[in-house]
């Protein structure tokens, strides 16, 4: 079945720093790939949506110049997380999208645990 | 504005009954709703899919109803499983090539043997 890797898995940095998370497709390509954050017992929110080749389409109140989404190539999307502060921790999550007769079925990645000191 | 509810509280079961979950959509005209479960610490996992020109979805032990008259799907896990603990999360699908895929609130699902 599809597999969506995604690295680190846990990462803690210190405040003002940059964090790049990757997101890998391992055995399709995906055109498409969704970011996610998702706070403690809350759902996911829906960051941005990340077409290969084309700039980011990012959700109304996420900063674009902080949350950096690049999706150079169809299997690779990475969102780096700049000057990074303690406000930023949380659960990021990517996805990428396979159409099934029209409809995007998404396959998750791990999850990456950020914590800013 | 597009609002996705599902149920806020926490659905306690016991083992071997049928767990009904509710979603609820207003401003959407979803041509498909996805059913997933995520795991603690986990990212979600597909479960379903129902277009909007079908009523009802089987997979094994799990049902999804798709009503567009009443903005709800009915998501239902019969003979249910302690494994089957988990929190199950909705999401309506409009139609057309760059589809966003936004989530419910979750509902957690508690199997008690």
């Amino acid at each position: 079945g599809a597999v969506v890797s995604q690295h680190p898995s846990w990462v803690i940095c210190k405040s003002g720093t940059s964090v790049k998370i990757e997101c890998r497709s391992l055995d399709f390509q995906a055109t498409t790939m969704f970011w996610y954050r998702q706070f403690p017992k809350q759902s996911l929110m829906l960051m941005a949506t990340s077409n290969e080749g084309s700039k980011a389409t990012y959700e109304q109140g996420v900063e674009k110049d902080k949350f950096l989404i690049n999706h150079a190539s169809l299997t690779l999307s990475t969102l780096t997380v700049t000057s990074a502060h303690p406000e930023d921790s949380s659960f990021y999550i990517c996805s990428a999208a396979q159409g099934l007769s029209g409809a995007n079925v998404l396959t998750f990645g791990a999850g990456s645990r950020l914590t800013v000191l | 504005s597009q609002k996705i509810e599902q149920n806020s509280e926490a659905l306690n079961i016991q083992e071997g009954k049928t767990a009904t979950l509710t979603c609820n959509y207003t401003n959407y005209s979803p041509a498909y709703l996805q059913w997933y479960r995520q795991d603690p610490g986990r990212g979600p996992v597909f479960l379903l899919l129902i277009r909007e020109n079908e009523k009802e979805k089987r997979k094994e032990r799990l049902k999804v109803t798709f009503d567009t008259t009443l903005k709800q799907s009915l998501f239902h896990i019969t003979a249910s499983q302690p494994a089957d603990s988990a929190t199950y999360l909705c999401a309506p699908l409009e139609s057309g090539g760059y589809q966003k895929v936004t989530f419910g609130t979750g509902t957690k699902l508690q199997v008690i043997p």
